[in-house]
């Protein structure tokens, strides 16, 4: 069962560039969602979806792009990438995003930005 | 929004001894989970807590909700090698599809 799969494990940027994180689940669940995770500061949610076509910020959007065109997939693209945004994202998935659900993650995208 | 504060925030303990980490909400939780990270890893669900005063057990692992529904501790006794990376709670609200999580505990057991 490959479960949630993100794109690449590591990647370095310079600060400007753009990119998209990768994110796809193989279990049909509706709701998606982006976190990233820093020293001392736990997960934090960049962005979330319901289902294909709905996406919805967290509590960290600034800087971050997301749209749902499949149930699959749900990619995260950085339009000018800022040393700020240095951090390890995880893309999580859960069966409707209910309140109790229990969140299935990817194993992480380990991102620098020089 | 909600906050959410965990304690401690690091853990060394010797192999044996026991461990307990707390996590202290600001509103009254729906219901909570708990997740754990091994190093290098990604978060693994544990458990979820809906009821007041609830204690589950999962073999050395003891979760508990407060009577309130506003805390909730995990209690690891006599702790392995094996249970070695970071703690987190999450706090379900009533917002759809938005989970908050604490800032974890990263707990290092000495061999």
């Amino acid at each position: 069962n490959a479960g949630v799969t993100q794109t690449p494990k590591f990647q370095v940027l310079k600060t400007g560039q753009s990119m998209t994180l990768q994110c796809a689940q193989d279990m049909n669940h509706e709701y998606m969602s982006w976190y990233r995770q820093d020293p001392g500061m736990g997960l934090r949610l960049i962005h979330y979806s319901v289902g294909a076509g709905i996406t919805d910020q967290g509590e960290v959007p600034n800087g971050y792009n997301v749209s749902r065109s499949t149930t699959e997939d749900f990619p995260l693209r950085l339009l000018s990438a800022a040393p700020s945004q240095t951090s390890v994202y995880f893309c999580a998935s859960s069966y409707s995003g209910l309140a109790g659900e229990k969140l299935f993650f990817g194993s992480g995208t380990q991102l620098s930005v020089l | 929004g909600q906050q959410v504060m965990q304690i401690p925030q690091y853990q060394h303990v010797q192999e044996g001894e026991d461990f307990t980490t707390y996590c202290n909400s600001s509103t009254t939780l729906s219901n909570i989970q708990w997740y754990k990270q091994r190093p290098g890893g990604h978060p693994v669900f544990l458990i979820q807590l809906v009821k007041s005063g609830e204690v589950k057990k999962q073999k050395r692992l003891t979760f508990q909700f407060g009577e309130a529904k506003k805390n909730s501790s995990l209690h690891i006794t006599a702790t392995q090698t094996t249970d070695v990376g970071t703690y987190f709670c999450a706090l379900g609200g009533t917002s759809y599809g938005k989970l908050t999580f604490g800032q974890g505990t990263i707990l290092t057991v000495h061999p």
